[in-house]
């Protein structure tokens, strides 16, 4: 399954899928991008970064992809697990000073 | 669980009140934020500490007045608040304001001002 933010702020995966969480940052400046996974009644947990200079990084069961010719972001999930239900956000550190502006957010729900 | 602790986790204030709410980390970092959340929304920055100096203040008003006694604890003073800054308030650290490094974030502290 595929979001494109906004414009599709929750995605309905089959537990065991792949997932993919798009986002598009505002700011051709931003130097480092961070994926957040926040779920309910908890602040936001640190998923996976990567910086300008890179176009792929890979972490366990997550993928993050920059494309800064068309400022999208991307996060791939492999093989989701009902652990996985949370609202994910896409950040940017669109100044010098390390302060991270957010995307609006993408609710990802895992049906069993 | 998280590295940053908030306390208290829930706050009910009447909008004639004073209340603080704290935040501590023992992680080394030399940089502190308050971010504020509402429902369903992103978190948005309102204040950066940097090596216990305010170093960002994104036109908070100043019924909102932080605090960093030590570079472990971050306090945010709260004073004569409308029911509209009703919200998630979440603290977070990083290594340094310097260079590019995550946030942690501590689970908030959801505040309900009546």
């Amino acid at each position: 399954g595929e979001s494109v933010g906004l414009h599709l702020p929750t995605l309905s995966v089959q537990e065991g899928d792949n997932s993919i969480i798009n986002c598009a940052y505002s700011n051709s400046a931003s130097d480092y991008f961070i994926w957040y996974k926040q779920e309910s009644g908890k602040g936001p947990q640190f998923i996976i970064d990567i910086r300008s200079n890179m176009d792929k990084r890979q972490g366990q069961r997550v993928t993050v992809l920059l494309n800064k010719t068309v400022k999208h972001l991307s996060l791939q999930i492999a093989a989701t697990q009902p652990g996985d239900s949370a609202v994910y956000f896409c950040a940017e550190n669109p100044h010098a000073g390390n302060m991270l502006t957010f995307g609006g957010g993408t609710r990802l729900m895992v049906k069993p | 669980d998280t590295e940053v602790t908030q306390t208290p986790k829930h706050l009910v204030m009447g909008m004639t009140n004073k209340k603080s709410l704290k935040c501590e980390q023992h992680m080394g970092h030399r940089a502190m934020y308050w971010y504020k959340q509402k429902a369903k929304k992103p978190p948005e920055l309102m204040f950066v500490y940097s090596y216990e100096k305010l170093s960002i203040n994104e036109s908070v008003p100043s019924r909102f007045s932080p605090e960093c006694p030590n570079s472990s604890l971050l306090n945010l003073h709260l004073h004569a608040l409308q029911p509209e800054d009703s919200a998630l308030y979440l603290c977070a650290s990083s290594q340094d304001q310097l260079g590019n490094s995550p946030l942690h974030f501590g689970n908030g502290t959801r505040l309900t001002v009546t």
